[in-house]
């Protein structure tokens, strides 16, 4: 186990609502990362948060947005879901200073209709 | 040319079999390498890193090929836990994306 969490596993949602999806990192480590893996697909970089801030960030657009808090918890924000974005989405977490060694939480499973 | 590419596959292979997956990349200036296992439906784990001289681990052996930017696994005596999705993934350099990922190479082992 790698002690990455993620909550929750699956959501439904429709066309044009708002999601939260939460992680929490691996003991001791600072560093979050999250992706979204579509089916067929590698995972793609959304974004990393280190020290509460965004140290990163994919090719998505703004309406997917992000938090990471004092605990190094983090939460991925989308908003004005579109059907596309029906897809696991990962967080993996790291130290800062070994930030491409990255162990994946569980994923959540995200399916707008 | 995508940033790193792999055969989807999949590849079916009795047990006992060697198989070898290949893995190609775009961006010559990538430092890092490392082959991640993703079984159905769940999170990827980090199978190996890979390194310039090459590395083995057990049945397991990645080689880099810089010169030519391609990254190799090679999985000896196949056992069936070893179906799964193989995915090559590298580290870009420039920009703040830490990791890029390939699309996996599915594996089946079959008895």
């Amino acid at each position: 186990e790698t002690g990455v969490t993620q909550s929750p596993t699956h959501l439904i949602k429709t066309r044009g609502q708002q999601v939260t999806l939460r992680c929490s990192s691996q003991s001791g480590h600072n560093t979050v990362s999250w992706y979204q893996q579509a089916l067929g697909q590698g995972p793609q970089f959304i974004f990393q948060y280190y020290r509460e801030e965004e140290n990163g960030r994919g090719n998505f657009p703004p309406r997917f947005s992000g938090l990471q808090f004092p605990n190094y918890s983090s939460e991925l924000n989308v908003n004005a879901l579109e059907l596309d974005d029906s897809a696991l989405y990962l967080c993996a977490s790291s130290l800062e200073t070994a930030k491409y060694e990255q162990y994946f939480g569980p994923g959540t499973r995200l399916t707008v209709t | 040319r995508k940033e790193v590419e792999q055969d989807p596959g999949p590849f079916n292979v009795p047990e006992g079999a060697t198989v070898a997956f290949n893995c190609t990349y775009s961006n010559s200036a990538s430092q890092s390498f490392f082959w991640y296992r993703q079984d159905c439906r769940k999170e990827p784990k980090l199978l190996m890193s890979v390194y310039s001289s090459g590395n083995e681990d057990g049945r397991f052996t990645a080689q880099l090929n810089r010169a030519s930017q391609y990254i190799s696994l090679l999985i000896r005596d196949s056992k069936l836990s070893d179906s799964a999705t193989y995915l090559c993934v590298v580290s870009a350099p420039s920009g703040n994306t830490p990791l890029v990922f390939g699309k996996g190479t599915r594996l089946s082992v079959i008895a």
